[in-house]
């Protein structure tokens, strides 16, 4: 079982879609998480960060579920410039190191 | 402030040359990163600096592969005997570390390398 896993998708959307992925990780002793966008030949770009109580950033919603171990990102009223990979980032406490999940792509169609 | 800048953007070697691909962290982030993106794959983790501690460099795919940083500043990555099969986007990524927490990555541009 991967560390860190993701649908890679493609997620094909309308825009103005809500859209939802999720992100499962194995290792209980994680304790940072991240969601980060890339675009096609493009550096990781990091779009929020993810609390425990969950966080919100204008159309963007993360979601940290502990006991399940998944985190979930909610984009609301897609536009087409939210189309790009999103990166699912775990940190183990403890370690330095960061464990990125595959990505999910999102197409979002005129 | 300044972000992580890497150069050259691009680099186009011959099979067997040798490359150096150069970071430069943003000021006061004790953690460098470096990893490599090959054509429509993930990141794949290379080698790790933290202020003058050891590097980890557990994961540099064969010894052609080394790196250096100074202190808390520039890094250089540099592949000897370059092989086609290490045409890839070699990103560099820095961070702020408290203890034993790990905030967020900032990556660099990348440097797209490409062995003919």
């Amino acid at each position: 079982r991967k560390e860190v896993e993701q649908d890679p998708g493609p997620f094909n959307v309308p825009e103005g879609a809500t859209v939802a992925f999720n992100c499962t990780y194995s290792n209980s002793a994680s304790q940072s998480f991240f969601w980060y966008r890339q675009d096609c030949r493009k550096e990781p770009k990091l779009l929020m960060s993810v609390y425990s109580s969950g966080n919100e950033d204008g159309r963007f919603t993360a979601q940290l579920n502990r006991a399940s171990q998944y985190i979930s990102l909610l984009i609301r009223d897609s536009k087409l410039s939210d189309s790009a990979t999103y990166l699912c980032v775990v940190n183990i406490a403890g370690t330095y190191k960061y464990i990125f999940g595959t990505g999910t792509r999102l197409k979002v169609l005129a | 402030g300044a972000g992580v800048s890497q150069s050259p953007s691009n680099k186009v070697t011959e099979k067997g040359k040798d490359v150096e691909l150069r970071c430069d962290p943003i000021s006061g982030h004790t953690a460098l990163y470096w990893y490599r993106q090959r054509l429509g794959q993930g990141l794949e983790f290379l080698i790790y600096f933290q202020g003058n501690s050891a590097p980890d460099k557990s994961g540099l795919p064969s010894d052609r592969f080394s790196a250096e940083r100074t202190g808390e500043s520039v890094s250089t990555l540099t592949i000897q005997r370059t092989q086609q099969e290490d045409s890839a986007v070699y990103l560099c990524a820095s961070s702020r570390q408290s203890g034993t927490i790990n905030y967020e990555q900032f990556f660099g541009p990348g440097t797209r390398l490409t062995v003919l």
